[in-house]
C-alpha cells in the first residue's frame, strides 16, 4: 500500500558533497513538492514540480535543485551540501486536481 | 499571506477523554484542507481531506469541521486511545492551487 517512497530514511554527507534524495510515487501524481521540516519552523516548501521536466520554486529553494524526467520520480539535489542543510526532507505527491496530498516517510539528512 | 496557527502546542490527556485540536486561518479563500498525523521521526499520514465547499469530514472516531467565515478548522478525536500520540498539523491549499499552507503542529500525548 506504499504509495511516496523516498530512497533513504537517513543519510550522513560531508560538507561540500553533491547530496542526491530521491522520491518515487506510484499514483500517477502530477504534482510533487519537497519540504523540509525543522523544530519550530515546521514545513517549509523547497520546490514542487506541475509536470515532467516542469519545476516552480517554494519558499526557500537557495542552495537547492530539483529534477524530474519522469512522472513517478522527483529529485532533490543540494549542489553543495552545507551544516545548515542538517534537516528532515519530506516529498509529497497529489494529483492535478489538488486534492489529497501524500507524503514519504522522510529523509533525516546530516552534514557534517 | 496565509498564515495558520494551532493552538494548543502540545497538550496532554488521560485515555479516554474526548479532545479538539484547533487551526486557524487569515485567507478564507482556501481550495481545501487536509489534516495529517506525524509520529517522531516519520512522515505526514493524512487523516481527512475537507474540500471548501465541504462543512466536515468523519473518519472513525476523527471529524474535522471547516468554518471559513470565522477562519477555523477543529479536529475532533472521539475516545482518545495512546496509539493517537502524535502531532497533528493542519494544511490549507490556497491561492493559486500549489500554495500549500502548514501550521506549526499540536504535539499530543494520551497517557494510559
Amino acid at each position: 500500500d506504499v504509495k511516496v517512497t523516498q530512497s533513504s530514511r537517513y543519510l550522513v554527507k560531508r560538507t561540500g558533497e553533491k547530496v542526491f534524495l530521491e522520491c518515487v510515487q506510484d499514483m500517477d501524481h502530477e504534482n510533487m513538492f519537497w519540504y523540509r521540516q525543522d523544530p519550530g519552523l515546521g514545513l517549509r516548501l523547497i520546490y514542487f514540480s506541475y509536470d515532467v521536466k516542469m519545476k516552480e520554486k517554494g519558499d526557500i529553494p537557495e542552495g537547492y535543485s530539483v529534477s524530474r524526467e519522469k512522472k513517478e520520480r522527483f529529485s532533490l539535489i543540494l549542489e553543495s551540501a552545507s551544516t545548515n542543510q542538517t534537516s528532515m526532507y519530506l516529498c509529497a505527491s497529489r494529483d492535478a486536481m489538488n486534492t489529497e496530498a501524500f507524503f514519504g516517510q522522510g529523509t533525516r539528512l546530516t552534514v557534517v | 499571506k496565509q498564515e495558520v496557527t494551532q493552538i494548543p502546542a502540545a497538550l496532554s490527556v488521560p485515555e479516554g477523554e474526548n479532545l479538539v485540536l484547533n487551526c486557524s486561518f487569515t485567507d478564507s479563500a482556501i481550495y481545501n484542507l487536509q489534516w495529517f498525523r506525524q509520529d517522531p521521526g516519520k512522515g505526514l499520514t493524512s487523516l481527512l481531506l475537507i474540500q471548501s465547499s465541504q462543512r466536515e469530514q468523519t473518519s472513525g472516531r476523527l471529524n474535522a469541521s471547516l468554518d471559513k467565515s470565522s477562519g477555523r478548522s477543529t479536529l475532533y478525536i472521539a475516545a482518545s486511545q495512546p496509539g493517537d500520540s502524535a502531532t497533528y498539523l493542519c494544511a490549507f491549499v490556497s491561492g493559486g492551487y500549489q500554495k500549500v499552507t502548514f501550521g506549526t503542529g499540536t504535539k499530543l500525548q494520551v497517557i494510559p
